[in-house]
This record gives structure tokens, sequence and C-alpha cells, in this order.
């Protein structure tokens, strides 16, 4: 059972559309992280989320992207204009503070067309 | 440009045999190494990490450490089907805290 969930599980989208992509912790933790996959390809970090605040990003993470923590529960990701190379697995993760290993919870797999 | 890297196999072992997977990394000043393992279609699970030199070994797992090659390695014995996955090595940064993955190695155990 992930300690964070994620939701939706799957969502289709057109390109050009906008996507919010949400994580819910089960306890509250501090510190967040948005990875994604694509197909066949590394897990690969996005962004990370410390305080209400990005502590770190990649240079994957440009305009399109932000991430919110809007009610001090919810943490979510959007993407403003989605395009095909968007299509991924989007993991949200917890914790990982000094040596501590991150948690991923369950994933959103995001389709574009 | 930070690498890890990963034979992607597959490593096909029969099951009941001990399975060997192997990790270098390019950051010298990396301090935390994590094991993943990962079914297709699911997000990675944590099964171990480790941050010294040597050996730590958990239940059927045991993650070995090289900090002066730079390599990490992950050994499964009594290997199952169920063990069937990719493995996934990460390392953590000196600096920050997220982690950087490798491609990863599928494992295939055949009864």
């Amino acid at each position: 059972e992930p300690e964070v969930t994620q939701t939706p599980s799957h969502q289709v989208t057109q390109m050009g559309q906008e996507v919010i992509l949400r994580c819910v912790p089960i306890s509250n933790h501090l510190y967040f992280y948005w990875y994604r996959q694509i197909l066949g390809q590394k897990v690969e970090f996005l962004v990370s989320f410390y305080n209400n605040e990005i502590s770190e990003k990649s240079e994957i993470f440009d305009d399109q992207f932000s991430v919110e923590r809007p009610d001090g529960s919810n943490f979510t990701l959007k993407i403003r204009s989605t395009k095909l190379e968007d299509s991924a697995m989007y993991f949200c993760a917890r914790d990982g503070l000094g040596n501590s290993p991150l948690h991923f919870g369950n994933g959103t797999r995001l389709t574009v067309t | 440009q930070k690498e890890v890297e990963q034979n992607s196999g597959p490593l096909s072992v029969p099951e009941g045999a001990i399975a060997s997977l192997n990790c270098t990394y390019s950051d010298r000043g990396s301090q935390s190494f994590f094991w993943y393992r990962q079914y297709s279609g699911k997000s990675p699970e944590l099964i171990m990490f480790i941050y010294s030199n040597g050996d730590k070994e958990d239940g059927r797992f045991t993650a070995q450490l090289n900090k002066a090659s730079q390599y990490v390695s992950l050994l499964i014995r009594d290997s199952q089907p169920s063990d069937s996955a990719t493995y996934l090595c990460a390392v953590k940064e000196a600096a920050g805290n997220k982690l950087t993955f490798g491609g990863g190695t599928r494992v295939l155990v055949k009864p």
C-alpha cells in the first residue's frame, strides 16, 4: 500500500490541453518530488518541493510545468499545454531528506493524443 | 552530466539461483545508493539502500557498495519467479536530494 496516492491513474488528453496530476500523501510530509518515465526509458527527475517552495528542478521542468500545494494536502503537477512527448508515467514521491530513501506513489499514466 | 549505468539485460536465471546485478555511477561524491524493483506499468518499489562501503543484507537481498570503484551491486538469492522485474539502481547526488536512476536491468527467473 503506497503512502502516496496519485490521481488519476490514467489520463488521456489532446495535444495543447492543460492537465493537472494530483498526489495526496497519507501522512504529513514536507518534501515531495515529481518524476516521470517515458515508456522504455529511465525514470527522470522533474522537480522537488520543500516547505511549499520549489527546491530544485531539472531542465525538463520548463515554463509549461508548475507545481502547487494549494490546500496544504494535495500536491499537484500542472502541464499547461501538453505535447505528444509529454506522454509518460508521472510519479510523485515523498521524503528523501539526507540519506533517507524516496517512496513513490502508484503513478499516473498520461497519454497525449 | 551525472550518469548511472546498468546492463539492460535481460538477465535470465533459473529458479533458486543467485541473480547478480551491477551498477556504476559517475558522481564520485555520491553518498546514498538505492535499489528499486519495478514491475511493468507499476511504480518503483524500494528494495534496499546502502550508504557505507561493504555489504548489507536484508532477507534474500544483499547490496554491495564500493565507493572507490564507483560500483554498487545487488544479489538476489534463491530467486523466485515473482522476482522477475526490472531492477533500478538510483544514486543520490552529493548536493541536493534528487535521485539519478539507471536504465534498469530486466531480470527473468525461469521455473
